[in-house]
């Protein structure tokens, strides 16, 4: 069965790098049929889309909500079997519980059908 | 830019019925927009109900069922129980590889 694990630092300091891992395991972060996924949630807050990365043979394409894509990199390891978020000069503002999560797309068909646990980073000083 | 609309919170009575709705600021949701339906408990993670308007996700029992109703997904709880009791969160895909998260519904079962 597969499951993701999210894992990174805990603290991060306004206007660095938060920089989180997901690790894939029972499955292949390789695998042409599925779209690994970031999304966060601020405390006591709503859920929100950070964007993804789809691998397939020896590339990865990339995908980014809007509001968030000029601070957003999602990349991928295959040799780790990891995927990975990167988000530059946060603020408090980016505080929340990111998930790791696995979206499958299809004929008709687009949903997060597997998610991790979720880990919370705190930006503060 | 695109704004997902959910009701911020509803209350049923156990075994009861719900219909939780998700909608546009700006438009119909139809099927195109393969929506789907989340389920959260405080502190855990996501837990995927129905995709693809009306399929419900691997275990998901049968009192949860999704359709289209007039201009929004709709999201309904037949039979309520106090384990429903949660935040519903509803996903739209815009295309172009965009998800959209509704703000969310809290579930009240009282």
């Amino acid at each position: 069965q597969v499951q993701l694990q999210e894992s990174g630092p805990g603290l991060v300091k306004p206007s660095e790098t938060l920089s989180l891992t997901c690790t894939v395991s029972g499955g292949s972060v390789s695998s042409d049929t599925y779209y690994w996924s970031w999304i966060r949630q601020p405390p006591g807050k709503g859920l929100e889309w950070i964007g993804y990365i789809y691998y397939s043979g020896s590339s990865g394409s990339t995908n980014y909500n809007p509001s968030l894509k000029s601070r957003v990199t999602i990349s991928v390891d295959t040799s780790k079997n990891q995927f990975s978020l990167k988000l530059s000069s946060v603020t408090a503002a980016d505080t929340a519980v990111f998930y790791c999560a696995r979206a499958v797309s299809g004929r008709r068909v687009w949903y997060f059908d597997l998610w991790g646990r979720g880990t919370l980073v705190t930006v503060s000083s | 830019q695109t704004v997902v609309t959910q009701e911020p919170s509803f209350s049923v009575s156990p075994g009861g019925t719900v219909t939780l709705t998700c909608g546009l600021s700006s438009g119909s949701v139809s099927t195109s927009y393969y929506p789907s339906w989340y389920q959260q408990t405080p502190g855990q993670a996501p837990r995927t109900l129905i995709y693809s308007t009306n399929t419900r996700s691997s275990g998901v029992p049968d009192r949860f069922s999704g359709s289209i109703l007039g201009n929004k997904a709709a999201l309904t709880i037949t039979g309520a129980q106090a384990d429903d009791e949660s935040d519903y969160y509803c996903v739209l895909y815009m295309g172009s590889g965009i998800s959209v998260f509704g703000g969310g519904t809290k579930v009240t079962v009282l």
